[in-house]
């Protein structure tokens, strides 16, 4: 079955270490996404990439850092500067830019 | 500037009762609006879309969306609920100076939807 697999569902870090947060689709989709969700508030948009190797900065990028070496890949690394990593990382891509989001099932980062 | 906004954080239906979630929306243009559904630690799935066609979106699982431009709303409603219905719901609005970018998407707050037996 075709789908967005993130890893690891639940991931704990002590603050000041950086993590990395999986995220692999065999959609064959162009386009990836990295969200955060936060209690109340709707998603807010990391990264995106539209096409392999190339990736913009969303409304939040500061604290993170992405990379796009493979159709399939796009894994977020969440840095010790990012002052507040504890959310709900939601992965997400699509066919193109105009098309609608399929998304992972999410990974729950705690950072304390 | 676009914006989208969800008027009750949460409802609370008995199983066989309508559902009404109510959307509003700011937009200078025509937008594209979705409604998308969230289980509970679960990814965001696509219940229907409105793409300035028909006014009256069917989508999955039973739901429909009246788009009303006079009233800039886009209400998700279904006629009888179901307890598989009980979810986190979000409205979204994207910005069609973008071509209706995803990357330009905004999410409303959310409605959390709970279905009583």
């Amino acid at each position: 079955d075709g789908g967005i697999t993130q890893s690891p569902k639940y991931l704990f870090r002590k603050e000041g270490q950086n993590v990395t947060l999986s995220c692999e689709q065999n959609l064959n989709h162009d386009a990836m996404y990295w969200y955060r969700q936060d209690p109340g508030q709707g998603l807010r948009l990391i990264y995106y990439s539209q096409i392999v190797n190339d990736f913009q900065k969303g409304d939040i990028a500061e604290g993170y850092s992405v990379s796009r070496e493979k159709k399939e890949s796009f894994p977020l690394t969440v840095t010790s500067a990012q002052k507040n990593p504890t959310a709900f990382y939601l992965c997400a891509s699509s066919i193109s830019t105009e098309s609608p989001l399929h998304f992972g099932n999410g990974t729950r980062l705690t950072v304390t | 500037a676009q914006s989208v906004t969800q008027l009750d954080s949460h409802v609370s239906v008995s199983e066989g009762t309508p559902v009404l979630l109510r959307c509003n929306y700011s937009s200078s243009y025509s937008p594209s609006l979705f409604w998308y559904v969230q289980h509970p630690n679960k990814g965001l799935q696509l219940l229907l879309k409105y793409t300035s066609a028909a006014t009256l979106v069917k989508g999955i699982n039973g739901f429909e969306a009246e788009f009303k431009k006079s009233e800039t709303s886009f209400h998700l409603t279904k006629p009888s609920a179901h307890m598989s219905d009980a979810a986190e719901y979000f409205c979204v609005v994207s910005d069609p100076r973008y071509g209706g970018a995803t990357n330009k998407l905004i999410f409303g707050t959310g409605t959390l939807l709970a279905v009583q037996p």
